[in-house]
């Protein structure tokens, strides 16, 4: 069956400190990866994908995530987080024309 | 300039009591999904829309219906709503024709409380 993990639940940290979030699949077919966001109070918005190429996909405000297809990973890197930075982190993986979405990784970064 | 609006944004209802949740979208998208969102347990798809006479259902579909009223409609009822249904509802859509193949874009959310 189709899934994915983010094994990451909460995730505390102090500005400047560096983040990496945690995304294993479980999928059989050709992947297409996405990382989401979702701010306090509003809705997902998209931060970076990966359908082909270049494994390392750089996206908005300063995230990057790796795909590494032997591990069957995709782990979101920020190298200094900021408070703005706090939110909710929803990995996903295309199946079968839908989207499959992990529980999320809550982000708390402190000044 | 939203793409994806929702209405309501806010609802509390009682046990027992029928509710709509309605999504547009102006994106010209012909694939709408709905997803309900729970602490701990991400996003969980209900329902499905990949053209107007296309719809299916999600994991988690029993004790929802849908109805897609035109390419840029796509409703959601709860024909008895109860407690374990309140929940964060998102609508979300996505155009296989753009390249971007399967990426969504979200509606911000209606937040159903049931008592």
């Amino acid at each position: 069956a189709q899934s994915v993990s983010q094994h990451n639940h909460h995730v505390i940290l102090s500005e400047a400190a560096s983040l990496e979030l945690g995304c294993n699949y479980s999928y059989g077919g050709t992947v297409n990866l996405f990382w989401y966001v979702q701010y306090p109070g509003q809705h997902l918005q998209l931060l970076l994908k990966y359908f082909s190429g270049d494994p390392l996909v750089k996206g908005i405000k300063g995230f990057e995530a790796e795909f590494i297809k032997s591990k069957f990973s995709f782990n979101l890197r920020k190298p200094s987080v900021q408070w703005s930075d706090t939110a909710e982190y929803f990995c996903a993986v295309n199946g079968a024309d839908k989207l499959i979405f992990g529980t999320g990784t809550r982000l708390q970064v402190f000044p | 300039d939203a793409d994806v609006t929702q209405t309501p944004r806010n609802r509390i209802t009682k046990t027992g009591k029928r509710i709509m949740l309605e999504c547009s979208q102006t994106k010209g998208h012909d694939r709408m999904y709905w997803y309900r969102q729970d602490p701990g347990l991400g996003l969980r798809l209900i329902y499905y829309s990949f053209d107007v006479k296309d719809i299916n259902k999600g994991e988690i579909s029993d004790g929802y219906s849908v109805s897609r009223q035109a390419q840029a409609k796509f409703s959601l009822s709860l024909e008895s709503a109860i407690p374990n249904q309140t929940a964060l509802y998102f609508c979300a859509t996505s155009d296989l024709g753009s390249g971007s193949w399967n990426e969504q874009f979200f509606g911000p959310g209606t937040r159903l409380t049931v008592l």
